[in-house]
């Protein structure tokens, strides 16, 4: 079976523009997680999505932005982009909404110049 | 404040040595537990995790936790390293029963020499 899959592999983008990185799930998985990793710190929780709902946000600012379609997959959308905003993208899924395993894709690396 | 602490930044040991690996949280209630581990420029494979039940907890690799509620830890350990181990581990808490929001450690980074 195949696990999460995450599109682009890498991203290179200018200071201002948008992006826009996507994530299908394992199959049968109804929650996909976004999450932020800076080089050298561990992974921080920007979204939840379940059902197509939101269900969780981190303490990010609302130039970060996600949704989850019919099929479970999702975007997450980000703009005007800053360079702190380099970073690994990692997207997880599960089955469950609520503590469930979380499964990671191999994550979009975003370099903003 | 709420948090997940992976004290050690670093550890080297020697191939075949046995590893510790230390993870304490702060959360009231008896938190979900993972161990993942990230090779570079890959994303977190799940090691273990620990929900309930018996305390010591067998996962992948070769590689076991044991959850210590007195001391708020969950250790991860091997008792002989390979050099394929070289990698970087997270410790992660889900602090509630609602939601899956994982809260990560900082990582430590394991080098083998051989």
């Amino acid at each position: 079976d195949a696990g999460v899959t995450q599109s682009p592999t890498h991203l290179i983008k200018t200071r201002g523009q948008h992006v826009t990185l996507r994530c299908s799930p394992i199959s049968g998985h109804k929650s996909v997680s976004w999450y932020q990793q800076v080089l050298g710190q561990g992974p921080q929780f920007i979204f939840q999505y379940y059902e197509k709902e939101e269900r969780g946000r981190g303490n990010f600012p609302d130039r970060f932005s996600a949704r989850q379609f019919p099929n479970y997959s999702s975007e997450l959308n980000v703009n005007a982009l800053l360079l702190g905003d380099s970073a690994l993208y990692l997207c997880a899924s599960s089955f469950r909404e609520n503590t469930d395993t979380q499964y990671f894709g191999p994550g979009t690396r975003l370099t903003v110049l | 404040a709420q948090s997940v602490t992976q004290p050690d930044i670093h550890i080297t040991v020697s191939e075949g040595a046995s590893l510790e690996l230390r993870c304490n949280y702060s959360y009231g209630a008896t938190p979900y537990l993972f161990w993942y581990v990230q090779s570079p420029g890959q994303g977190l494979q799940l090691l273990l995790k620990y929900f309930s039940g018996d305390t010591l907890v067998q996962g992948i690799k070769g590689f076991e936790a044991e959850f210590k509620r007195s001391q708020s830890s969950f250790n991860l350990r091997k008792p002989s390293v390979h050099w394929s181990d070289a990698a970087e581990y997270f410790c992660a808490v889900v602090p509630s029963e609602y939601g899956n929001k994982l809260v990560f450690g900082a990582g430590t980074i394991l080098r083998v020499k051989s």
